[in-house]
């Protein structure tokens, strides 16, 4: 089983709908949690973070936490054309180094 | 500008060939990490370094070596012992000690590219 798993996708929504993504970790200790966007050819950045369950609101991007399933989600309203990108989940541990375990990304298509 | 940069863009290596990855760093940062992305992979973890001249082996650190002789810089070795080395190269750095909490991001240099002849 894998530290942490993404639909692969490709996932595709019409322009100005909500984009779900998600991702699941096996790592019941993991302590916080991101989301990175990662366009094509370019180096990832950090859009979001969550660390206690429930959700957190940032613009057009939602993060939702839930440590009993192991489970945590980016709600992306309004989806624009330049959302299209693949977004990587990514999940701290326990250790003191705190490293981080990268989903391998589910890709988002919005359509105009 | 503050920043994360890595050098060269793209990088050809011939077969038995060892090649060295750039990063440098001006954020002050105390934590760097080498990360290796093969196409509609996440990120796997090679080396990382908290601190100055120490640092760990990640997931996949057979045939990579790295210094951390400078704080501002990590640069990495791909070794000819790396028999697959085809792969989008990614360096990133933190702040440790006291952060806000739970709060643990990465900033990523913008990588490079190496392909093997």
């Amino acid at each position: 089983q894998k530290e942490v798993e993404q639909n692969s996708g490709p996932l595709s929504v019409p322009e100005g709908a909500i984009a779900s993504l998600n991702c699941t970790y096996s790592d019941r200790g993991s302590q916080s949690f991101f989301w990175y966007r990662q366009y094509s050819g370019k180096s990832p950045e950090l859009i979001m973070f969550i660390y206690s369950n429930g959700d957190k609101e940032d613009g057009r991007f939602t993060a939702q936490l839930n440590k009993a399933s192991q489970y945590v989600s980016l709600l992306i309203r309004d989806s624009q054309p330049s959302d299209s990108a693949t977004y990587l989940c990514a999940v701290t541990g326990r250790s003191s180094a705190r490293q981080l375990t990268f989903g391998s990304g589910t890709q988002l298509t919005v359509l105009p | 500008d503050g920043g994360i940069t890595q050098s060269p863009k793209y990088l050809f290596r011939k077969e038995g060939q060892n090649v060295t990855l750039s990063c440098e760093q001006n954020l002050n940062h105390d934590a760097m990490y080498w990360y290796r992305q093969d196409p509609g992979q996440g990120l796997r973890l090679i080396y990382y370094s908290q601190i100055v001249n120490d640092f760990q082996k990640g997931d996949i650190a057979e045939g990579y070596s790295v210094s951390r002789e400078k704080k501002e810089s990590f640069p990495l070795t791909v070794t000819s012992a790396q028999k697959n080395p085809t792969a989008f190269y990614l360096c990133a750095s933190k702040r440790q000690g006291a952060q806000l909490a739970g709060v643990n991001e990465q900033f990523f240099g913008p990588g490079t590219r190496l392909t093997v002849l």
